[in-house]
């Protein structure tokens, strides 16, 4: 099934700003807004955000995402070495009735 | 609060079926899809298909048509996913999770080991 397009890598420096983004169709994020989960190593899933700028309670502030047409996009400012992880991107398709993923994006804290 | 507790790891060999539960507490069972993902070793997330646990209704994406069932046990709150005509292209860790505003609860996941 068509997924939705991460860059495979992101890397930046302690305290710095990152923005990860996730492209889909007018079939999946650009209609039914896309949601965000991060994954440490040997952990499932966690939900960060949904319909493309709501963050679940608990979620640290410094996550911010939102959307532009077919592209979604997460912000995580400050960055600290617990956000090197997995990012997954994920959205209903309506046009195959299925939910698709992102391939994910690993971010790297220097 | 939620839980989403899912059965141990198996080994099964080639053409063989697996049979995963995931057993939930915390929140009204029958208010809440639940959906099937998996993780191949190394790989991303790939979305297996979703149950309806008020009706037992069930959908899933053309690749795992004719091969995998999803049940529920309304009586135990437990969802059950088995997937048969196995290949070493189904070893993956497998996951439940609950759809409420995207997938908000996981499964710690069970890994699912084909060889032979």
């Amino acid at each position: 099934q068509a997924g939705l397009t991460q860059p495979p890598s992101v890397s930046k420096g302690l305290r710095q700003t990152a923005t990860l983004t996730c492209t889909g169709n007018s079939n999946n994020v650009g209609d039914q807004g896309a949601a965000w989960l991060q994954q440490q190593q040997g952990h499932p899933p966690k939900l960060l955000s949904y319909r493309d700028h709501n963050r679940p309670s608990g979620i640290s502030e410094r996550l911010s995402a939102s959307r532009s047409g077919n592209t979604a996009s997460l912000t995580i400012t400050g960055l600290q070495p617990e956000d090197e992880a997995d990012y997954y991107c994920s959205a209903w398709d309506s046009s195959l009735s299925a939910w698709v993923f992102g391939g994910g994006t690993k971010l790297t804290v220097l | 609060q939620v839980q989403l507790v899912q059965s141990g790891a198996e080994v099964k060999e080639p053409g063989a079926s697996v049979k995963v539960s995931c057993k939930t507490s915390g929140y009204t069972f029958t208010a809440h899809f639940m959906h099937w993902v998996r993780q191949a070793p190394g790989q991303g997330l790939e979305w297996m298909g979703m149950l309806n646990p008020a009706d037992g209704g069930a959908g899933h994406p053309q690749k795992f048509q004719g091969r995998v069932t999803m049940t529920r046990d309304t009586s135990t709150r437990t969802v059950y996913m088995e997937l048969s005509s196995l290949t070493s292209e189904d070893t993956a860790v497998y996951y439940c999770t609950r759809e409420s505003n995207s997938f908000d609860y996981w499964g710690q996941g069970t890994l699912v080991t084909v060889s032979s």
